[in-house]
């Protein structure tokens, strides 16, 4: 079991661009979360899907959209990067009424905006 | 508001001596809290949970709900416990984690 995957692992982008990040989860999940951690700082929730279906959101603009297929994997795109959008995007799968133990997090991908 | 606070940015710490990481909470309902560690290159992992009580590599945390805390200690630091390590509080089933502290075990 491969765990939870992402890719890219690292990439840069110039403001204005969009970019897409994806993630497979654990197998035998049905629930990602996207998670940003910015430099210095923990990491924080932008949303969590489920059923293919955004399921709860945090604190982030429009700009950050995102997609869970019918495999469970799904995208985070953001649009309008932003210098401020640098940072480290992790994903966490689990089951949808998860317990701590149970979610898992990938190795994240490194976002640039230059 | 739910919040998870952790007032030191870098704690270093002599190999050998015990080791104290500060955490403090806010929620009004009844939290269940954790400590994720990430090791250097490595991934997030989940170090221990309140719930379950355990000692995980010789760390324990003890919920304290009058003063909202839930420290992470360890009576004999090791070298291998260098790494950043976040305070979490689980809500809605998702994660609200502490800024993070850095822990430096010193030779």
């Amino acid at each position: 079991d491969a765990g939870v995957t992402q890719s890219p692992t690292h990439l840069i982008k110039t403001r204005g661009q969009q970019v897409t990040l994806r993630c497979s989860p654990k197998s035998g999940h049905d629930t990602v979360s996207w998670y940003q951690q910015a430099l210095g700082q923990g990491p924080q929730f932008i949303f969590q899907y489920y059923e293919e279906e955004e399921r709860q959101r945090g604190n982030f603009p429009d700009r950050f959209s995102g997609h869970q297929f019918p495999n469970y994997s799904s995208e985070l795109n953001v649009n309008a990067l932003l210098l401020g959008d640098s940072a480290l995007y992790l994903c966490a799968s689990s089951l949808l009424t998860f317990s701590g133990n149970t979610i898992y997090f990938g190795e994240g991908s490194w976002l640039t905006v230059v | 508001a739910q919040r998870v606070t952790q007032p030191e940015k870098l704690l270093s710490v002599f190999k050998g001596a015990p080791v104290e990481l500060k955490c403090n909470y806010s929620y009004s309902g009844s939290p269940e809290l954790f400590w994720y560690v990430q090791y250097s290159r490595q991934r997030l992992q989940l170090l221990l949970r309140h719930i379950s009580r355990e000692s995980i590599k010789g760390f324990t945390a003890d919920l304290n709900k009058g003063e909202t805390s839930f420290h992470l200690k360890k009576p004999f630091a090791q070298e291998e416990d260098s790494a950043m390590y976040y305070c979490a509080l689980a809500r809605d089933d998702k994660i609200i984690f502490g800024k993070g502290t850095r822990l430096h075990i010193l030779p």
